[in-house]
């Protein structure tokens, strides 16, 4: 059963980097059936995607986020990571990291996701 | 860029149908996905391709996909399905392609 792991800091200051990692079990991320994927959701509010990256370093972002945000993947840790720059407190909200499968662009598998604030 | 369009809430009494739209400019040519979410859960999905069911869901769980217009169905509903749902496309008409959301719908049951 493949799982995923967000991890990072709860807290961020404004203006500064927010950075998470999603640690991937059960399945390998360098597995080419699959893409993988950030996404996030303010307090009471839909989900936003954020951005996702292939086995390869591809990746795609969200235009509206796309000038402060970067995805890596490290395959030797089986992770992949977020970071988003010049954060406001409009940042703030739970982020998710979930398994897109390449075939149907679906999500099938979401961590359980971390909350982070923006906030001095 | 592309937009989905969800009623925010829909209410239904238990043992009937509920059914929750997603309007999009020609969605039919898409594929939509629905997920589920309940108070502090990560979303499930519920159906895929449209009409899909992943392994574990229901088949109470369907939907369709027409026009301007994709639909989840639940039927007979249960105490149980009160959640959010969030339609789900692929855009991959611009320079950009990228996921689109709906922004959900809250379903009640009576």
């Amino acid at each position: 059963q493949v799982q995923l792991q967000e991890s990072g800091p709860g807290l961020v200051k404004p203006s500064q980097t927010l950075s998470l990692t999603c640690t991937v079990s059960g399945g390998s991320i360098s597995s080419g059936s699959y893409y993988w994927s950030w996404i996030r959701q303010p307090a009471g509010k839909g989900l936003e995607w954020i951005g996702r990256i292939y086995t390869s370093g591809s990746t795609n972002y969200n235009p509206s986020l796309k000038s402060r945000v970067t995805i890596s993947v490290d395959t030797s840790k089986n992770q992949f990571s977020l970071k988003l720059s010049s954060v406001t407190a409009a940042d703030t909200a739970v982020y998710y990291c979930a398994r897109m499968s390449a075939r149907k662009l679906c999500f099938d598998y979401w961590g359980q996701g971390t909350l982070v604030t923006v906030s001095s | 860029s592309y937009v989905l369009t969800q009623p925010p809430s829909v209410s239904v009494a238990p043992g009937q149908t509920a059914r929750i739209t997603c309007g999009g400019n020609n969605i039919g040519s898409k594929s939509v996905h629905w997920y589920q979410q309940k108070p502090g859960q990560a979303p499930v999905l519920v159906v895929y391709d449209d009409s899909d069911r992943p392994s574990g869901i229901p088949e109470r769980f369907s939907g369709s996909n027409s026009g301007n217009t994709a639909t989840l169905t639940i039927s007979r509903v249960e105490a149980g399905d009160e959640a959010d749902y969030y339609c789900q496309v692929w855009d991959s008409s611009s320079d950009h392609p990228h996921v689109v959301f709906g922004g959900g719908t809250k379903l009640t049951v009576l």
